[in-house]
C-alpha cells in the first residue's frame, strides 16, 4: 500500500446512524488532516493532527468526533449528522513540525458521504 | 477575512495551446503557494509548491509564477493535452497546518 488510503470510498447513511471513516497513510509523515469538500466550494479543513495531537479544530459541529491513535491513522466519527453534511470527505498527511511545515499535502481519494 | 480567488470556474483552450489560470488572494501573506489537480471523484494530488521568495517554478510542461506585490499566481500549462483536463485548485499557506483552498477551476482541452 503507498500514500493516504481512506475506506469507505462511499457511505449513505440516515441521520441517526452513527458509523466512521478512516484513514491511513504510508507516508511516514507526522501531521494528518481532514478537510471536507462540497460542490463548488473550497475545501474546509476540519480537523489537524500532529505527533497525535489535536492542533486545529475548525468550529465543527460536535456531531463530527476525530481520533487519532497513532501517526498513522486517523479516523471520522459521524453521529447524528444533517443532510447538508453530504459532502467528499478527504483525508492529507504532510511532513515538517509547526512553521517548518510548507503546507504541501498529500490526500487520500476521498469518502463520498450521503445523509438521507 | 482571508480570500483566494480563482479567476474562473471553466476554462476551454485547443490541445497544443497553453492553458494559464489565475490565483488571486487577498488578506493574507502566504509563505508558500502551491497548486494541486484534482480529477472528478477523486482526491488533489500536489503538483508544485513556490515559496514567497520565487519568482517562478517550473516542472516538464508545467510553469508557476508568484507575485507578492500583485498577489497573485499564474498557472501555465504548455502544449496541453486533453489529459490535462481536470480541476485545478491553488491553495496558500504560511506555515503550519492551515492550509487554504480557492475554489479551482475546471480545465477543458478539446483534440
Amino acid at each position: 500500500e503507498t500514500g493516504v488510503t481512506q475506506t469507505p470510498r462511499h457511505l449513505v447513511m440516515g441521520m441517526t446512524n452513527k458509523k466512521s471513516l478512516k484513514c491511513e497513510q504510508h507516508l511516514g509523515h507526522n501531521a494528518m488532516y481532514w478537510y471536507k469538500q462540497s460542490a463548488k466550494k473550497p475545501l474546509e479543513l476540519m480537523f489537524v493532527y500532529s505527533l497525535e495531537e489535536r492542533v486545529e479544530n475548525n468550529s465543527v459541529p460536535s456531531r463530527f468526533s476525530p481520533e487519532c491513535p497513532n501517526s498513522s491513522h486517523l479516523f471520522l466519527h459521524l453521529h447524528t449528522l444533517q443532510p447538508e453534511d453530504s459532502a467528499l470527505y478527504l483525508c492529507a498527511s504532510s511532513q515538517g513540525l509547526g512553521t517548518a511545515n510548507t503546507g504541501e499535502l498529500f490526500f487520500g481519494e476521498g469518502s463520498r458521504l450521503t445523509v438521507l | 477575512s482571508q480570500k483566494i480567488e480563482q479567476n474562473s470556474e471553466a476554462l476551454n483552450i485547443q490541445e497544443g495551446k497553453t492553458a494559464t489560470l489565475t490565483c488571486n488572494y487577498t488578506n493574507y501573506s502566504p509563505a508558500y503557494l502551491q497548486w494541486y489537480r484534482q480529477d472528478p471523484g477523486r482526491g488533489p494530488v500536489f503538483l508544485l509548491l513556490i515559496r514567497e521568495n520565487e519568482k517562478e517554478k517550473r516542472k516538464e510542461r508545467l510553469k508557476v509564477t508568484f507575485d507578492t506585490t500583485l498577489k497573485q499566481s499564474l498557472f501555465h500549462i504548455t502544449a496541453s493535452q486533453p489529459a490535462d483536463s481536470a480541476t485545478y485548485l491553488c491553495a496558500l499557506s504560511t506555515g503550519g497546518f492551515k492550509t487554504i483552498f480557492g475554489a479551482g477551476t475546471r480545465l477543458f482541452v478539446k483534440a
